[in-house]
């Protein structure tokens, strides 16, 4: 059974591009959150997704948005990338809508230069 | 607004010795209380949890964490803490608020 899984692993960007971030939930879960955790600090909530849309949004701008697909899996896009959103991009799911236990992938190293 | 406070950025222990790590949270509902653990390397991982119920709750590895209500805390312990145990560790509230984190260090 597989866990949350995240591609790529690693990631190198250059300041003004935009970047997509990937995430396949753990078997059975439909629901999708994203965090964002710079060095040092805890995870910080993005957005969720449930059943295909935004369900809540945490403290981020428009420049971060999301998708979730018929499959649960969902993606993570950034645009415009400045410096500052160099950071590990953490991504949990969980079953139905609220705030039930997640299980967490490896994540996804960006770095902006 | 919501907030997580865990109190200390960096705790170093030498094996056997007791762990309490403090957590305090500001949150004016129904809260659901988690306590993650990141081992060097690997990813976030759910030690317990608490949703109602018996405020004393058992997780893995012999941890525990008590739910005080008037002190808005949830603070984690292990009577005896092994080089294992050395990671990071993130007091959750809901799944949108988490602390900044503790790093455990336990000196064999």
């Amino acid at each position: 059974d597989a866990g949350v899984t995240q591609s790529p692993t690693h990631l190198i960007k250059t300041r003004g591009q935009q970047v997509t971030l990937r995430c396949s939930p753990k078997s059975g879960h439909d629901t999708v959150s994203w965090y964002q955790q710079a060095l040092g600090q805890g995870p910080q909530f993005i957005f969720q997704y449930y059943e295909e849309e935004e369900r809540q949004r945490g403290n981020f701008p428009d420049r971060f948005s999301g998708h979730q697909f018929p499959n649960y899996s969902s993606e993570l896009n950034v645009n415009a990338l400045l410096l500052g959103d160099s950071a590990l991009y953490l991504c949990a799911s969980s079953t139905g809508q609220g705030g039930r236990e997640a299980f967490f992938g490896q994540g996804t190293r960006l770095t902006v230069v | 607004a919501q907030s997580v406070s865990q109190h200390n950025h960096h705790v170093i222990l030498s094996e056997a010795a007791s762990l309490e790590l403090g957590c305090n949270y500001s949150y004016g509902g129904t809260v659901n209380l988690f306590w993650y653990v990141q081992y060097p390397g690997q990813h976030l991982q759910l030690l317990l949890k608490y949703f109602s119920g018996d405020p004393l709750v058992k997780g893995i590895k012999g941890f525990e964490a008590e739910f005080i209500k008037s002190k808005f805390s949830f603070n984690l312990r292990k009577p005896s803490v092994q080089w294992s145990d050395t990671a990071e560790y993130f007091c959750a509230v809901t799944y949108m608020r988490f602390g900044a984190g503790t790093r455990l260090t336990v000196k064999p």
